[in-house]
């Protein structure tokens, strides 16, 4: 079975502090991408990145990277010197390469940063 | 750029009655998603297109919900008749096709509330 667990509901941090929300993925499948996306209040999901699972190079995006790990299947996301802004809910997911573009979601991970 | 246009943003109706809600996809996306976010939840897929072929509803409820998508455009999803369970934010989706190679690009969603 597929599944994305997102073990964190709730983090608050205050500002410029830095977070990280952990992204766990269960497949048997050895072709699969790997999504981050962003909700925020407005309710579209904004994509942040796209990850195939034969590229497990981490990636730096300006205060936000990635920490891709098939070892623990894991696909972390960490923001850097937080901002007011970030505050939303985050989503990891999965889509496997032979079942179509179905993305599988974790439960989000709701982010609040305080001033 | 357009993004994905969605329509209404809220909807409140009593059960029973019927629904429908309507999606723009970004132009010359031939790859359109129909997702459903219940409260506290990560997105569900109902049903996925390709131009006007529904090629993956096997996760939409077919005996109260239908879907179309006339010349592989835009598209309609209904619900008749709405249960209380269907309250959920209902998310349209496209992709320019090769979900392989592109990312999902979300509309800002419909809210029903069923009451």
């Amino acid at each position: 079975a597929q599944k994305v667990t997102q073990a964190q509901t709730e983090i608050s941090v205050v500002e410029k502090e830095d977070v990280t929300l952990d992204c766990v993925y269960e497949t048997r499948d050895t072709t699969y991408y790997l999504f981050w996306y962003k909700q925020p209040p407005s309710g579209e999901l904004v994509f942040l990145i796209r990850r195939n699972s034969f590229d497990e190079q981490n990636e730096i995006s300006g205060r936000y990277s990635w920490n891709f790990q098939k070892s623990t299947s894991s696909f972390n996301f960490t923001i850097t010197a937080s901002q007011v802004v970030d505050s939303a809910v985050y989503f990891c997911a999965l889509l496997l390469y032979n079942q179509g573009g179905k993305l599988i979601f974790g439960q989000g991970t709701e982010l609040s940063v305080k001033p | 750029e357009a993004g994905v246009v969605q329509s209404p943003r809220y909807k409140i109706i009593e059960k029973k009655q019927p629904v429908a809600f309507w999606c723009n996809p970004i132009s010359g996306h031939n790859t359109l998603y129909w997702y459903r976010q219940n409260l506290g939840q990560g997105p569900e897929l109902l049903i996925r297109y390709e131009n006007e072929e529904a090629v993956d509803d096997s996760q939409l409820p077919k005996d109260r919900f239908s879907a179309e998508r006339l010349k592989g455009v835009d598209s309609t999803l209904k619900i008749q008749p709405a249960e209380l369970g269907d309250s959920a934010v209902y998310l349209c989706a496209s992709s320019p096709g090769g979900y392989r190679d592109t990312e999902a690009f979300f509309g800002q969603g419909t809210r029903l509330t069923v009451v």
